[in-house]
């Protein structure tokens, strides 16, 4: 049973650049969420979708959007990258419908650097 | 809004000695606890929950109650090994009913465990 998959696993961008970031949740799974973990900081929540809608959002700026797949499968878009978008970009999917007290699950992440 | 406080750390045990980490945290109304572990270049993975007062988490023998009074839910084992050097971060969920729960972590502890 294939947990949470991510891709790719590290990322080399320069600044005002634009990247894409791939998740596909744990089987069975029709949540994904999104976290940025800086170096030596905890994960801080960017947003979740479900049912392919962004359902809640973290304080973070609309140069980070996302979107759901029918599969659950999700990507991660930032725009116009900065110096401070470098970090660990986690992915988290759990299962909704089985009731609101289901843990998540993350992935191992994927490494941004920008230059 | 809601926040996590952690020990700071990092901190240095001997094989077998007795670990506790603090947790704090600031929510309105019942939310759920967690740990939450990370190892070096992986993602978070899930250590033990509490989801209502009084609840003890535990799993591979660590453990944490869940004090509403003390809003607080420290992790403790007992003997630790070398084995669990990693990153540890406490974690909230909020109650919601249908909708997304997002997780506010802490900064994480470093804990490094010397044969």
């Amino acid at each position: 049973d294939a947990g949470v998959t991510q891709s790719p696993t590290h990322l080399i961008k320069t600044r005002g650049q634009q990247v894409t970031l791939r998740c596909s949740p744990k089987s069975g799974h029709d949540t994904v969420s999104w976290y940025q973990q800086a170096l030596g900081q905890g994960p801080q929540f960017i947003f979740q979708y479900y049912e392919e809608e962004e359902r809640q959002r973290g304080n973070f700026p609309d140069r980070f959007s996302g979107h759901q797949y029918p599969n659950y499968s999700s990507e991660l878009n930032v725009n116009a990258l900065l110096l401070g978008d470098s970090a660990l970009y986690l992915c988290a999917s759990s299962r909704l419908r089985a009731g609101s007290n289901q843990p998540q699950h993350f992935g191992d992440g994927t490494r941004l650097s920008i230059l | 809004g809601d926040s996590v406080t952690q020990m700071e750390g990092p901190v240095t045990l001997s094989e077998e000695a007795f670990l506790t980490i603090n947790c704090t945290y600031t929510a309105t109304g019942y939310p759920s606890l967690f740990w939450y572990v990370q190892y070096p270049g992986e993602g978070l993975q899930l250590l033990l929950k509490a989801t209502k007062a009084d609840d003890k988490g535990s799993n591979k023998g660590f453990e944490a109650t869940y004090r509403k009074e003390t809003t607080s839910f420290h992790l403790e084992k007992g003997s630790v090994q070398v084995s669990d050097s990693a990153v540890y971060f406490c974690a909230l969920s909020p109650i919601s009913s249908g909708s997304a729960r997002q997780l506010t972590f802490g900064s994480g502890t470093q804990l490094t465990v010397l044969p």
